[in-house]
């Protein structure tokens, strides 16, 4: 089974330009969830999508938004970018019961200029 | 607020020795689960063990255990016959029962280098 893919691994950006990302689960996951990576604040919860539903949203801006697909595929998105949100974006996917672990994907590392 | 702490930053252990990375969490629920994920340099986060707050017995997989003190809200990671390959970032992380199976509060992770 394919685990987690997310796309593209690595992406140069420039202040004030928006970005997408994208995250595939792994078949079967209705949940996708969305981490910031960062030397400094560690890992933090941004969004978790089930069914095409928001269900949960951490402390992030409004430039922070997400949306899943009928599919389960779901897109990040990040509009004025800062220098500061230079990071690792994880995405992981789970059956989305109780219990169920995440499953992360390797992850797309945004460097902002 | 829940939190999760992990005291060392670093840690290193000789090939074929134990080791422990300790976690303390905070929290005032009485269900809930404890991870312990590990991020080798390929960046992916890799679950390693997974504990139940309503189970008792301390979860074990092949070399990786848990002793796991709800009492203290103590969470620590033995690994056993520790290998190269078990180099990595460590991850200690928390998640509510019954809340978002999305929302995971992560500690700040232990580095744990392998000597051969």
């Amino acid at each position: 089974k394919a685990g987690v893919t997310q796309t593209p691994r690595y992406l140069i950006k420039t202040r004030g330009q928006q970005v997408t990302l994208s995250c595939s689960p792994i078949s079967g996951h209705r949940s996708v969830s969305w981490y910031q990576q960062t030397p400094g604040q560690g890992l933090q919860f941004l969004f978790e999508y089930f069914s095409e539903t928001q269900r949960n949203k951490g402390n992030f801006p409004g430039r922070f938004s997400g949306r899943q697909f009928s599919n389960s595929r779901s897109e990040m998105n990040v509009s004025t970018l800062e220098l500061g949100d230079s990071a690792l974006y994880l995405c992981a996917s789970s059956l989305g019961g109780q219990g169920a672990p995440l499953h992360f994907g390797n992850g797309t590392r945004l460097t902002v200029t | 607020a829940q939190t999760v702490t992990q005291s060392q930053p670093e840690m290193s252990v000789q090939e074929a020795e134990t080791v422990t990375l300790s976690c303390t969490y905070d929290t005032s629920e009485s269900d809930y689960y404890l991870f312990w994920y590990k991020q080798p340099p390929s960046r992916q986060m890799i679950l390693v063990i997974r504990q139940e707050a309503y189970k008792q017995q301390n979860a074990t997989e092949n070399r990786f255990s848990v002793n796991f003190q709800k009492a203290a809200k103590s969470f620590s990671l033995k690994i056993s016959d520790s290998q190269l390959g078990d180099a990595a970032m460590y991850f200690c992380a928390y998640r509510n029962y019954g809340g978002s199976q999305g929302n995971l509060i992560f500690g700040k992770g232990t580095k744990l280098s392998v000597k051969p």
